[in-house]
């Protein structure tokens, strides 16, 4: 399973775009990069998944660079409610259980 | 979308009891649940992944004797912690696996169940 590399905390004021990166150099043809986010004491919520370049929902952006190595969840405006820990993930979907690395603690300031 | 229920949401049982916690998909089958373990300011950690009616596969160093698990059915798994001790007081969650189609996997997570062993 590719291994990944987040930072462990970032802060943000309210209204501001908010940019997590996440390494995953050893990730495989069919893997796929997901993001999950979890408030305390809740079960993870699943934010976008994508395989290459861009993918956009209602909620974030995902990029991907050509190499894959590496992936950047994107959050516009966010708001207090967005105060969490991200997670990022890679593996063959269907294939592999999804494995938690240490995610990102996002802490959205007034 | 897809949910999942965990029964009950909060359990406190004394040292040396068994405690059953139920992961159930409400509006799909779920051949695959998946069951985490989550300490205080700690990510989750995978504990066994289940197929429905066949034996849970565990992860290294989690003791399969003592969290049994079973999946009887497409829509039901069941985790129980047997002679529950302080240490195994923790968060509990479950997950399930639903395939929309080859682009697109997304697994679905239980709200989580604490287990406080006293």
């Amino acid at each position: 399973l590719a291994k990944t590399t987040q930072p462990i905390s970032m802060d943000s004021y309210e209204g501001q775009e908010v940019n997590i990166t996440c390494s995953h150099n050893n990730i495989a043809t069919n893997d796929y990069i997901t993001w999950y986010q979890q408030f305390p004491s809740q079960g993870p919520r699943f934010i976008i998944q994508g395989y290459k370049t861009k993918v956009t929902n209602e909620v974030a952006s995902l990029f991907i660079p050509a190499d894959r190595k590496s992936s950047t969840l994107s959050l516009p405006r966010v708001s207090l409610s967005d105060t969490a820990v991200y997670y990022c993930l890679v593996g063959d979907p269907g294939n592999t259980p999804l494995v938690f690395g240490k995610g990102t603690r996002l802490s959205v300031i007034a | 979308g897809a949910v999942v229920s965990q029964h009950p949401s909060w359990v406190i049982c004394k040292s040396g009891t068994s405690v059953k916690i139920e992961c159930r998909s409400l509006d799909f089958q779920a051949t695959t649940m998946f069951w985490y373990r989550q300490f205080p300011k700690q990510s989750l950690m995978l504990m066994a992944t289940s197929n429905e009616g066949s034996k849970a596969t565990y992860e290294q160093g989690v003791e399969k004797d003592k969290f049994l698990i079973n999946h009887a059915s497409l829509t039901l798994s069941t985790l129980t912690v047997t002679s529950a001790h302080p240490e195994d007081s923790s968060f509990y969650i479950c997950s399930a696996d639903t395939t929309a189609g080859v682009s697109s996997y997304e697994q679905y997570f239980g709200p989580g169940t604490r287990l406080t062993v006293t």
